[in-house]
């Protein structure tokens, strides 16, 4: 079993869509959960970043994490062609160095 | 957020050559930077973290003298594929963290991509 699994699509959505993407993992110990967005041919950008349960919200992006069931999620509302991107979640558990990614889910939002 | 560079965006070599990837943070100064590989459609892998003047960790199963790692400043990591073979072609992506060193925050580069003939 993968650490962090995340399916991964392709996600299609018209635009105004909101989105949910989601990410379960199995490592108790993380602490801090991050979304990042990928373009083609393009390194990951940070999105959003938490720290343990909870949800914090960046403008149209929503980030969840719910540590009892072990699920994190990621909500765009009014999603636009220019979302169209790979969204990877990872875990860190807050020591050493390693951030452990999902395997991404491809977004395509069309017009 | 922080930026990071990485230079170049793509390269193609013969097998048997070998290849530098640079990367540089801009805005701020990385003590420890990070070398992820990423093959189509899979999730980032990490092969190595790179520590401002010591040796390079390296990820079970990547092979240290392949994949050399140079952190020679606070704001360079060099990455060195030595005599690539086609089975090395991949997206080659380094990160840099800010912050606390517990808080996990990561700013990648624009990637390199290798192709190896």
């Amino acid at each position: 079993q993968k650490e962090v699994e995340q399916d991964p699509g392709p996600l299609s959505v018209p635009e105004g869509a909101i989105v949910s993407l989601n990410c379960t993992y199995s490592n108790s110990a993380f602490q801090y959960f991050m979304w990042y967005r990928q373009y083609s041919r393009k390194g990951p950008e940070l999105l959003m970043y938490t720290y343990s349960s909870g949800n914090k919200e960046d403008g149209r992006f929503t980030a969840q994490v719910d540590k009892s069931s072990k699920y994190i999620s990621l909500f765009i509302r009014d999603s636009q062609p220019s979302d169209s991107a790979t969204y990877l979640c990872a875990g860190f558990t807050g020591g050493g160095n390693k951030l452990t990614f999902g395997t991404g889910t491809q977004l395509k939002v069309e017009l | 957020g922080a930026v990071v560079s990485q230079h170049p965006s793509r390269v193609i070599c013969k097998s048997g050559t070998s290849v530098k990837i640079e990367c540089r943070s801009l805005d701020f100064q990385a003590t420890t930077m990070f070398w992820y590989r990423q093959f189509p459609k899979q999730s980032l892998m990490l092969m190595a973290t790179s520590n401002e003047g010591s040796k390079a960790t390296y990820e079970q199963g990547v092979e240290k003298d392949k994949f050399l790692i140079n952190h020679a400043s606070l704001t360079l990591s060099t990455l060195t594929v030595t005599s690539a073979h086609p089975e090395d072609s991949s997206f080659y992506i380094c990160s840099a963290k800010t912050g606390g060193a517990n808080t996990g925050e990561l700013f990648f580069g624009e990637g390199s991509r290798l192709t190896v003939l």
